[in-house]
């Protein structure tokens, strides 16, 4: 089964500056997608980013990048320029991209969440 | 617009009663889902739902049910079986075919508190 790992319960940065949250997943597939969410106060889940394994390129929107090592089976995000609106916490999630059945299709594995704190 | 209702976002219960939450999208997708979320554990999987009238078990079936009589309809009934039902649920769903990208939609959530 895959899992996912965020070892960082709590980080904090000061507005304007560059923070970066950690993933780690552990999976024997090889095509999938990594996705990293935010849960802002008002607790609706919003896509940040989405990177393909496939892809060798890292993802990047806007002032969020990735930083996807595909054989250390790690994916972090890089939060630039860093926003009071910014602070929320942040899932890493993994899902297979198997198409043929099973009980895994679509279903994705999330991690224990980063809460993230931006001083002004 | 588009998107993901759930209603209602704050229910309190006792102790062994039924509850249901309601889960509504007007997105047009296939498959719809339901995640619990408990502090420190991230989001775990209850159901999913492919397509209309199947539906399967995710990892923390036990105690709670389903139904998918309709594309755009997924709710969710706790039962009395379930142990700790105090938590935060999150309803989504997803395209499929050319649409999907890959991620889910998620809806506001509901907060069920079991006195």
């Amino acid at each position: 089964a895959q899992t996912v790992t965020q070892s960082q319960p709590e980080m904090s940065v000061q507005e304007a500056e560059t923070v970066t949250l950690s993933c780690t997943y552990d999976t024997s597939e090889s095509d999938y997608y990594l996705f990293w969410y935010k849960q802002p106060p008002s607790r609706q889940m919003i896509l940040v980013i989405r990177q393909e394994a496939y892809k060798q390129q890292n993802a990047t929107e806007n002032r969020f990048s990735v930083n996807f090592q595909k054989a250390a089976k790690s994916f972090s995000l890089k939060i630039s320029d860093s926003q009071l609106g910014d602070a929320a916490m942040y899932f890493c999630a993994y899902r297979t991209r198997r198409v043929a059945g099973g009980t895994s299709y679509g279903k994705l594995t999330f991690g224990q969440g980063t809460i993230l704190t931006v001083h002004p | 617009d588009g998107g993901i209702t759930q209603s209602p976002k704050y229910l309190f219960r006792k102790e062994g009663q039924n509850v249901t939450l309601s889960c509504e999208q007007n997105l047009n997708h296939d498959a719809m889902y339901w995640y619990r979320q408990d502090p420190g554990q991230g989001l775990r999987l209850i159901y999913y739902s492919q397509i209309v009238n199947d539906f399967q078990k995710g990892d923390i079936a036990e105690g709670y049910s389903v139904s998918r009589e309709k594309k755009e309809s997924f709710p969710l009934t706790v039962t009395s079986a379930q142990k700790n039902p105090t938590a935060f649920y999150l309803c989504a769903s997803k395209p499929r075919g050319a649409r999907n990208t890959g991620e889910l939609f998620f809806g506001e959530g509901s907060r069920l508190t079991v006195l």
